[in-house]
């Protein structure tokens, strides 16, 4: 099956500072990436979808200067949470749609905490 | 109102016993419904994708969606330990590309007893 890798898994950092999640499809290429955010005991709630060469389209009340996703090549995108705050600690989750496909195969999602 | 609606439990049963978990909708454009399992700090996998009203089954799953009711529902039977995990249903109303934007139910947490 279709493997989403994440990295790093855990990460803690200061306030103030910022912090880049990679989102990496491994045996397929992805056109399209989506980033979701998923507080304890919440849905996943989708913040971002980003197509391989273009801008990212953000959901509404997410802030693009502050989650800035980039989405180079057709195997990895990246989001980077900037001047994190102690609100912005969260599980963060990509998923990756196939080129051919339409399923959204998730990562393992990483765990961000600001102190 | 949510989009989405899902009681997050949690739900206790024995090993053995069959499993019926619930989501409703209020938008009529949903066409695509899904279920995944998320395991504790891991990434949601899929378990079964449904188009439109009808039952799909696979293995001790089955899926339903009454589209009238805005009702879908996942069955398990003969649960097993390995099963207590999150259930997500997730809905959408296009699927595919960048089109395919999924919307969550808050889960229900659901743990078999040995």
């Amino acid at each position: 099956g279709a493997v989403v890798s994440q990295h790093p898994s855990r990460v803690i950092c200061k306030s103030g500072t910022s912090v880049k999640i990679e989102c990496r499809s491994l045996d397929f290429q992805a056109t399209t990436m989506f980033w979701y955010r998923q507080f304890p005991k919440q849905s996943l709630m989708l913040m971002a979808t980003s197509n391989e060469g273009s801008k990212a389209t953000y959901e509404q009340g997410v802030e693009k200067d502050k989650f800035l996703i980039n989405h180079a090549s057709l195997t990895l995108s990246t989001l980077t949470v900037t001047s994190a705050h102690p609100e912005d600690s969260s599980f963060y989750i990509c998923s990756a749609a196939a080129v051919e496909g339409y399923e959204q195969y998730f990562g393992p999602g990483t765990r961000l905490t600001v102190t | 109102q949510k989009e989405v609606e899902q009681d997050p439990g949690p739900l206790s049963v024995p090993e053995g016993a069959i499993v019926s978990l619930n989501c409703t909708y209020s938008n009529s454009a949903f066409q695509y419904f899904m279920w995944y399992r998320q395991y504790s700090r891991k990434g949601p996998e899929l378990l079964m994708y449904t188009y439109s009203s009808g039952n799909k089954e696979d293995g001790r799953f089955t899926a339903q969606v009454d589209k009238s009711s805005k009702y879908i529902s996942l069955f398990i039977r003969d649960s097993q330990p390995s099963d207590s995990a999150t259930y997500l249903c997730a809905m959408s109303a296009t699927y595919g590309g960048a089109t395919n934007k999924l919307i969550f139910g808050t889960g229900t947490l659901l743990a078999v007893q040995p």
